[in-house]
Parts: C-alpha cells; sequence; structure tokens
C-alpha cells in the first residue's frame, strides 16, 4: 500500500507569492493534518481535516488555509509568502481517532527567496 | 496546554551501547504519547505508541519505552545502539479536543552514534 504522498518535494518561491502544497493520504484514512517544521525545531500543528471539515487550526496566521477533498486528498495554500515561511510541511494521515497513530509523508521543502 | 520536553539536545553513544532518550509531557488528562524519528531531509517514522494499559511499550527497531505518570515522562530506550539509528528522535502528546486531535512535539534530540 502507498504511504502519504506530498507533492512538489521541493520548491523555492519569492516573497510575497502564493504556494499550494498536495496530500494524499493512505488508503482509508479520512483525517489530514499539515504541520510546519523549522529547522531545528519539532513539527507545529497548523490544521487537521475530517471528512472536508476543519477540525482544528493552530496558531498560525490567516494567510495559511488548507481544504479537503472528497477522495480526502488535501491541499494547503499559504498567501504573501514571508521569509519565515520557509519549512518542510509535512502531512500525516490518520483514521480519526488518535488511538491510531499518525502516518507522515516525507514533505514539501519550501524556500522562500 | 499541553507541552513536550526533551532536555537533551545532542547526544552522542558509541555503536553498542545503551541509550536512552528523555522526554517530559504536560497534560492534565491521560495522555497519547508518541516517539518519531526523522532522518535528514525526510519525514517522521513512527517508533512507539503508548495509549493505556502496559506502561512498557515495545517498538520497531528494537526501541521500547515506559510511561511514568508520577515523573510524567516517558522516556525512550534502546539496548544496544546500532549506526543506523543516527538521526533525530521526536517526543510527541496526542491531544483530543472538541472535534480534532493533534500532536504537540517536543524540540528534538540528535542521536550520532560513534563508530
Amino acid at each position: 500500500d502507498a504511504g502519504v504522498t506530498q507533492s512538489p518535494t521541493h520548491l523555492i518561491k519569492t516573497r510575497g507569492q502564493h504556494v499550494t502544497l498536495r496530500c494524499s493520504p493512505i488508503s482509508g484514512h479520512k483525517s489530514v493534518s499539515w504541520y510546519q517544521q523549522v529547522l531545528g525545531q519539532g513539527p507545529q500543528f497548523i490544521f487537521q481535516y475530517y471528512e472536508k471539515e476543519e477540525r482544528g487550526r493552530g496558531n498560525f496566521p490567516d494567510r495559511f488555509s488548507a481544504r479537503q477533498f472528497p477522495n480526502y486528498s488535501s491541499e494547503l495554500n499559504v498567501n504573501a509568502l514571508l521569509l519565515g515561511d520557509s519549512a518542510l510541511y509535512l502531512c500525516a494521515s490518520s483514521l480519526f481517532s488518535t488511538t491510531d497513530g499518525y502516518t507522515f509523508g516525507s514533505g514539501t521543502r519550501l524556500t522562500v527567496v | 496546554a499541553q507541552s513536550v520536553t526533551q532536555p537533551d539536545i545532542h547526544i552522542t553513544v558509541s555503536e553498542g551501547a545503551s541509550l536512552e532518550l528523555r522526554c517530559n509531557y504536560s497534560y492534565g488528562a491521560t495522555p497519547y504519547l508518541f516517539w518519531y524519528v526523522q532522518s535528514p531531509g525526510q519525514g517522521l517514522q513512527l517508533l512507539l505508541k503508548y495509549f493505556s494499559g502496559d506502561t512498557l511499550v515495545q517498538g520497531i527497531k528494537g526501541f521500547e519505552a515506559e510511561f511514568k505518570r508520577s515523573q510524567s515522562s516517558f522516556n525512550l530506550r534502546k539496548p544496544s545502539v546500532h549506526w543506523s539509528d543516527a538521526a533525530e528522535y521526536f517526543c510527541a502528546v496526542g491531544v483530543v479536543t472538541g472535534g480534532g486531535n493533534k500532536l504537540t512535539f517536543g524540540t528534538g534530540t540528535q542521536l550520532k552514534v560513534e563508530l
């Protein structure tokens, strides 16, 4: 079975631009979460979606948004990019309950110049 | 609010030596606890998890962790480290909020293995 897949793996953007990151969860997983990992730190929670509804939001500005599609894949959008948005963006999928744990993708490395 | 502390930023051990990585959490209810490992430029791989029951949890790659409620700790151990264990290790607490859930991570411990 395929794991959590994220695309693209790397990208470089200019300050002020917009970016869209994509995630496909493990088959059967209905929950997708997004995390931001700045170099040298642990991942920080951005969003959780379940059955196309937002179920949680971390302490991130409104420039960050996400959605989940009927096939449970998800997009993370970031507008008006800042240098500080440079990070590894991780997607995790799970069955809804935390008792199942989370499976992470390999991430998208975003560099803002 | 929940939090996770990993007191050791870097640890160096010799191959074949035992390993213990420390993790302390703060959370008002019964925690869900996880250890993940991350190789350079990669995502996170789940080593083990604790939800309830036996406080000694066995994971993959020969790792184990012990939940100690009285100490709010969930330390990761391995009896004999292999060079391939060199990586960054993250402890996390899972929180179920109204309608959703999330992980709160520590800042990580970088493990170096000397041959």
